[in-house]
Order: C-alpha cells, then structure tokens, then sequence
C-alpha cells in the first residue's frame, strides 16, 4: 500500500497569512489521483481538491493544489478564520486508497 | 443531491460483531459506475479507508482488515451495510459511509464527495 507522509503535523498562522501544506507519497501516485479534504471539529471531512489541483465544487480559490508523482501540496492563498481546521490528504492511484496523517492549522 | 446516513449501535462488547447501515438517496448502485465505501477514524487520529462495495457487486477491503470485513448492498433499499466481526477496544472511532467517485469504471478507486455525517461506536466492556 502507498503511505501518504503529511507535512506538518501542525502548522499555525494568522488570518491573512498563507498557508502550504505538504503530502509525500511512498511512491509515485498514479495519474496524480491525489485528493485533500478539510475537516472541523465533529464534522465529516469535506472534499477539497481531486486530481491534485482540481477544485471540488462550491470550494473558494484561494484552495489550491499542486504536485506530482510523490510530492503534492495544498496551499492557502490568504487563510480566513473558517480554514482553520484538520488537512488530509488521500491517494487512489494504486489498488487501494490511503489517507494521510492530518495536518492540524491552527491559530496563531 | 446526494445524501448519506450511518446507522447502527453507538456501543459494543469487545469480541462481538458490528453492524452498521448506509442509507443514501440521489443515486443508486444499479448504476454504472457507482461505488460507496466505509471509513472510519478514531478518536484524533487519521482517516482509514475499510470497505467499498460497486455498482456491480464487485467489493475491496483494506488488507488489513479483510479477514473481519464484510461490505453488501441491498439496491432495493439504497441501502449498504458494513459488519465487522471479533471488535475490540482498538476499533473504538467514528465511521463513516461517503460516496467514491470513480473517473473511469477500469480503475476502480476513487475519491470520496459525499459524506454522511458519521457515528461513533465504542466497543467497551
């Protein structure tokens, strides 16, 4: 199975500020069947990007993705105070899928 | 619009077996193409994938857990269930039905889009 690496465990900034968030994969993701999801406290995770740079429907811009092969990332343009939250990253390119560990954004 | 519930008991003795149900509207597995799945997560911890059932009956388990998984549909009720069997403490987390949209039906895994909102089970004494 593909292990999916995030980077950093927790990462914390200000309103405004933006943010980038890391996931490596054990290998190469196919196809870059990359997805990232977002989730608030109590709340399911909301699907973010897909393909590793396309955005979900309803999802602002400042959401990007980006990456391929074993390297991806998300990135915050200028992050509002609803985009602190827990980021997971998840690859189906392989025989089976796998998410990531989280990253937490915190307020800082 | 899609949507998706779990149900099933919020407490479990260790060494029982788990049953939980999926009921989904706006869509249905006799279509092409269409695929629901189990997650679960663990009290602050990560996301795993379990189980995916497809449109034609044809089902995947994570490797790890295939032994006590067992993932069906029942097309008449939208309906898909998730037993898992000898459950422990450890199984302790929230699970979760979604939606996994397929970009081809020859690759057959996908992203999650529609989420249920998830329901705690805790397999305690």
């Amino acid at each position: 199975d593909i292990v999916l690496t995030q980077s950093p465990g927790t990462l914390s900034l200000s309103p405004g500020e933006r943010a980038t968030l890391s996931c490596r994969a054990s290998q190469s993701v196919s196809s870059n069947y990359l997805a990232w999801y977002q989730q608030k406290p109590g709340q399911a995770p909301r699907l973010l990007i897909y393909g590793a740079s396309s955005r979900a429907t309803g999802i602002p811009d400042r959401f990007s993705g980006s990456g391929s092969g074993t390297d991806f990332t998300l990135t915050i343009s200028r992050l509002e105070p609803e985009d602190f939250a827990v980021y997971f990253c998840q690859q189906y390119g392989g025989s089976l899928s796998t998410f990531g560990q989280g990253t937490k954004l915190e307020i800082k | 619009q899609i949507t998706v519930k779990e149900s099933g008991p919020n407490l479990v003795r260790p060494t029982q077996t788990l049953t939980l149900t999926c009921t989904f509207s706006g869509l249905s597995l006799t279509t092409s193409g269409v695929s629901v799945g189990w997650i679960r997560q663990p009290p602050g911890k990560a996301l795993e994938w379990l189980a995916v059932i497809y449109w034609d009956d044809d089902k995947r388990y994570n490797s790890s857990l295939k032994s006590r998984v067992t993932i069906t549909k029942d097309t008449s009720k939208n309906q898909v269930v998730l037993t898992m069997t000898n459950m422990d403490p450890v199984d302790t987390a929230t699970y979760y039905c979604a939606h996994m949209r397929l970009l081809s039906t020859w690759h057959r895994v996908g992203f999650f889009d529609y989420w249920g909102q998830g329901t705690l089970v805790t397999v305690s004494s």
